[in-house]
């Protein structure tokens, strides 16, 4: 069965460290997404990926970058880890649709600690 | 103000309820809106899909939608504890254009 994984489901670090949080999809889908999920929050869009070579900034982009070299995956790097950072983040994938709104199936999230 | 509304909760039913959750929103340009369910420690999953006003039904869950209103609520019929669940609500003015995601109710069903 096709499915999305992420790696690892739990992290901690220390403030000022990189880290890449891993996002894997066998449901051969163009389009890609990362999301933070905080309480009071709900989910906030971080970057996102219609294709390869393609990424987007989304609603809370600073501090996080992402790269798009094949269609199963989409790493998220956090550059310079901070304590604001700390989260459960998701990852999503959807195909592309002609009309309507994409759905979109997620992964079962990483748990983030940033000390 | 977000573009989107909705109480987190917690709402607290016992089992066998109606129960009923909602989302409001500003935007008018939405067409579709969406109903997901998120079990703790879990990604979210599609429930339901909707497009412009009117009901929707599957199964015991009802989606509707109020477009003059801005209005959109899910309603569960005969709730279960398997029911407790975060449900968040999210919307979209179609394809190529970004998911907005209410903030997700918490729904505890007491057996």
């Amino acid at each position: 069965d096709a499915e999305i994984t992420q790696s690892p489901r739990h992290k901690i670090t220390e403030t000022g460290r990189q880290v890449t949080l891993a996002c894997h999809q066998t449901w051969n889908h163009n389009n890609m997404f990362w999301y933070r999920q905080d309480l009071g929050h709900g989910l906030r869009l971080i970057h996102y990926s219609y294709g390869v070579q393609d990424t987007n900034k989304g609603e809370v982009s600073d501090g996080y970058s992402v790269s798009r070299s094949n269609t199963e995956d989409l790493p998220l790097t956090l550059e310079s880890a901070a304590s604001s950072q700390t989260s459960v983040y998701f990852c999503a994938s959807s195909e592309s649709v002609a009309m309507g709104a994409d759905t979109q199936y997620f992964g079962p999230g990483t748990r983030l600690t940033v000390l | 103000q977000k573009e989107v509304e909705q109480d987190p909760g917690p709402l607290s039913v016992p089992e066998g309820a109606i129960v009923s959750l909602n989302c409001t929103y500003s935007n008018s340009a939405f067409q579709y809106f969406m109903w997901y369910r998120q079990y703790s420690r879990k990604g979210p999953e599609l429930l339901m899909y909707t497009y412009s006003s009117g009901n929707k039904e599957d199964g015991r869950f009802t989606a509707q939608v109020d477009k003059s209103s801005k209005y959109i609520s899910l309603f569960i019929r005969d709730s279960q504890p398997s029911d407790s669940a975060t449900y968040l609500c999210a919307m979209s003015r179609g394809s190529n254009y970004q998911l907005i995601w209410g903030a997700g109710t918490k729904l505890i069903i007491k057996p």
